[in-house]
């Protein structure tokens, strides 16, 4: 079974510049969820899907960060304008159900640097 | 508001020695998950707990969830140098409505 896959696996900006991460959930996994991990720290939920409904966005910067999973599966998470702040590791995971008790499974992530 | 808070927030031990980790929450969750991530790597789940006062064993690994359901624990016996990496306790925090990360903690093995 492939696991979540995300590109780009870097990415170098400046700041006030734009970029999307891409994520591929595994197949059949209902639930998709985007994190920021800064380091040294957990990982921060940012959004989370089930399907192509949005669950939990509560803690989505809505002003400069914006995310959508048109037809339930792919996903994308934009950030514009990027801000040093957002300087981090954005993970993509994806989990069978709808319940936040199941297990999660992780993409490699993509490690975002903003200058 | 709802805080999770992971001890210690960093542990150095020798091969061989025993390791434990704490998860504490201020308000009682209906389960808890733990996550392992190693240098470099992404999180991996270990193990999900749901009852009260519930302990679960992988090998070396020995998971407990309190019995007020508020606070867990992780504990390796005899650690190797590939228990290194971070463990992150994780859970449906805010009555459910939000799935948040503990902070951590980072076990260090030195062989």
């Amino acid at each position: 079974e492939a696991g979540v896959a995300q590109s780009p696996r870097y990415k170098i900006i400046e700041k006030r510049q734009s970029v999307a991460f891409w994520c591929n959930p595994i197949s059949g996994h209902a639930t998709l969820y985007w994190y920021q991990q800064i380091l040294g720290q957990g990982p921060k939920l940012l959004i989370q899907f089930q399907n192509n409904g949005v669950v939990d966005d509560s803690q989505l910067p809505k002003d400069r960060f914006s995310a959508e999973r048109l037809k339930g599966v792919d996903s994308t998470l934009k950030i514009q304008p990027a801000k040093l702040e957002d300087s981090a590791v954005y993970l993509c995971a994806s989990s069978h159900s709808g319940r936040v008790s199941n297990e999660q499974f992780f993409g490699p992530g993509t490690r975002l640097t903003v200058l | 508001g709802q805080q999770v808070m992971q001890i210690p927030q960093y542990q150095h031990v020798q091969e061989g020695e025993d390791f434990t980790t704490y998860c504490n929450s201020s308000t009682t969750l209906s389960n808890i998950q733990w996550y392992k991530q190693r240098p470099g790597g992404h999180p991996v789940f270990l193990i999900q707990l749901v009852k009260s006062g519930e302990v679960k064993k992988q090998k070396r690994l020995t998971f407990q969830f309190g019995e007020a359901k508020k606070n867990s624990s992780l504990h390796i016996t005899a650690t190797q140098t590939t228990d290194v990496g971070t463990y992150f306790c994780a859970g449906p925090w805010n009555y459910g409505q939000n799935f948040v990360f503990g902070p951590g903690t980072r076990l260090s093995v030195l062989p």
